[in-house]
């Protein structure tokens, strides 16, 4: 059974400096891994979707890596900012025509202005 | 501006009682998908539709039921079976085009609370 960890829960840092949030998944035969970022009550926002044939994606200051063979992503956010203050989660697709995603717990990031 | 409406934002369910929650999408996406948020867990698939009139149950499905008459409805009704329903609801879409690495969009989510 695939299971996605995210640590740590919450992060804090000051505004301006460049961060890395991480994500781990158990099952290595992954179809494609996607970023999102929550908002208090609000749904997800989809930030990048990874491939399993590709080693990252960028999009604006955000930049997603993703290592199959040690079941890691990680997500970095270049000069953080602080509206960039939000849950973000990462979720796992096993295969093609299988609709299930399997998602992490989120870090809750602060940034201090 | 397209989009995917979930209503009502927040609802509140009587002991024994039914409740539906709407989520509406323009997106002409193929698939959609009802998922529950709790604190501290992951989000978990309730139900999910690849067609109309067509859905399978997710990893939850038990005291929850779906119909998906047309492909820009698909409405959860959360039964009286549903022993704990208070949670997060969430609504998302997805367009299968070949290759099948569109994301998933979502909704802003209904609050469902216990009377």
């Amino acid at each position: 059974k695939q299971e996605v960890t995210q640590i740590p829960a919450a992060l804090s840092v000051p505004e301006g400096e460049n961060l890395v949030l991480n994500c781990s998944f158990t099952d290595s035969a992954i179809y494609n891994l996607q970023w999102f970022r929550q908002d208090p009550g609000k749904g997800l926002t989809s930030l990048l979707l990874i491939q399993s044939s590709q080693r990252e994606q960028t999009s604006g200051r955000l930049n997603a890596s993703l290592d199959k063979s040690s079941g890691r992503s990680t997500l970095y956010i270049a000069a953080s900012q602080p509206g960039d203050s939000a849950t973000y989660l990462c979720a796992v697709r096993l295969e093609f025509g299988n609709e299930k995603l399997t998602f992490g717990t989120g870090t809750r990031l602060t940034i201090i202005p | 501006d397209g989009g995917i409406t979930q209503s009502p934002k927040y609802l509140f369910r009587k002991e024994g009682q039914n409740v539906t929650l709407s989520c509406e999408q323009n997106l002409n996406h193929d698939a959609m998908y009802w998922y529950r948020q709790d604190p501290g867990q992951g989000l978990r698939l309730i139900y999910y539709s690849q067609i109309v009139n067509d859905f399978q149950k997710g990893d939850i499905a038990e005291g929850y039921s779906v119909s998906r008459e047309k492909k820009e409805s698909f409405p959860l009704t959360v039964t009286s079976a549903q022993k704990n329903p208070t949670a997060f609801y969430l609504c998302a879409s997805r367009r299968r085009a070949s290759g099948g690495n569109q994301p998933q969009h979502f909704g802003d989510g209904t609050r469902l609370s216990i009377l």
